[in-house]
C-alpha cells in the first residue's frame, strides 16, 4: 500500500484533457515538492514535471503539474496515443527520519 | 551527458546477500549536492525507492527496508553499491538506480533497470 495515493486508472480520446491526482499529507506532500514520472511499456521511468509545476527540457508543454495543500494532479492535454503510460507521482517524506515516497502509479489509456 | 548502468546477478537464492552495482558517468558524486539512489519495481507493481547516498557520504533508507539494506559509493570508480541481505521472492523485481541534483530533489535521470529474480 503506498504512502501517496493515485487512481488505479485514468483515460480519455485522443485531443482531450486528462489529470490524475496524487493526494498525501502534511509530511510529504504538504512541506515537499511533488515531482511526476512517465513510464512506457518495457522502459525505465522518465522525469515529466519536477518541483510540483516544473518541466524539464524536452518535456512538452501539454503536460503540466499543480500543487495544493496536501494533493497534487497531473494534467495533460491534447492527449495523443503515445501517452498511454504509467504515471507516478513522488515526494519526500519527513516523518520518521526523511525518506522517499511514491504513488501507487495510474495506467492512462488513450481509448 | 549523464548515463547510468545497472549490473549484477539476474538470479539469486532465497537467503542470500545480493550486491549490485551502479556505473555512473556524466558527473562526480564529489560534486556538491549529487546524489545516487535505488529504486525497484516488482513485475507489474510499483516503484519503491529504497536508498540515496549523497555526496557528503549522507545515506537514507526506506524505513521498511533499513535493516537489509547497505548503500556505498567508489567516487574514483563512478560507482554506487547496494547490498541486500536475505533475499525473498518478494524481492523480485526490477532495480534501478537514479540520480539527484541535490538533497531533497529526486530523480532526474535513471538507469535501464536490471531484473533480478529470487528462486531455488
Amino acid at each position: 500500500q503506498s504512502v501517496l495515493t493515485q487512481p488505479p486508472s485514468a483515460s480519455g480520446t485522443p485531443g482531450q484533457r486528462v489529470t490524475i491526482s496524487c493526494s498525501g499529507s502534511s509530511s510529504n506532500i504538504g512541506s515537499n515538492y511533488v515531482y511526476w514520472y512517465q513510464q512506457l511499456p518495457g522502459t525505465a521511468p522518465k522525469l515529466l514535471i519536477y518541483r510540483n509545476n516544473q518541466r524539464p527540457s524536452g518535456v512538452p508543454d501539454r503536460f503540466s503539474g499543480s500543487k495544493s495543500g496536501t494533493s497534487a494532479s497531473l494534467a495533460i492535454s491534447g492527449l495523443r496515443s503515445e501517452d498511454e503510460a504509467d504515471y507516478y507521482c513522488a515526494a519526500w517524506d519527513d516523518s520518521l527520519s526523511a525518506y522517499v515516497v511514491f504513488g501507487g502509479g495510474t495506467k492512462l489509456t488513450v481509448l | 551527458q549523464i548515463t547510468l548502468k545497472e549490473s549484477g546477478p539476474t538470479l539469486v537464492k532465497p537467503t542470500q546477500t545480493l550486491t549490485l552495482t551502479c556505473t555512473f558517468s556524466g558527473f562526480s558524486l564529489s560534486t556538491s549536492g549529487v546524489g545516487v539512489g535505488w529504486i525497484r519495481q516488482p513485475p507489474g507493481k510499483a516503484l519503491e525507492w529504497l536508498a540515496l547516498i549523497y555526496w557528503d557520504d549522507d545515506k537514507r533508507y526506506s524505513p521498511s527496508l533499513k535493516s537489509r539494506l547497505t548503500i556505498t559509493k567508489d567516487t574514483s570508480k563512478n560507482q554506487v553499491v547496494l547490498t541486500m541481505t536475505n533475499m525473498d521472492p518478494v524481492d523480485t523485481a526490477t532495480y534501478y538506480c537514479a540520480h539527484v541534483e541535490q538533497k531533497k530533489s529526486l530523480w532526474d535521470y535513471w538507469g535501464q533497470g536490471t531484473l533480478v529474480t529470487v528462486s531455488s
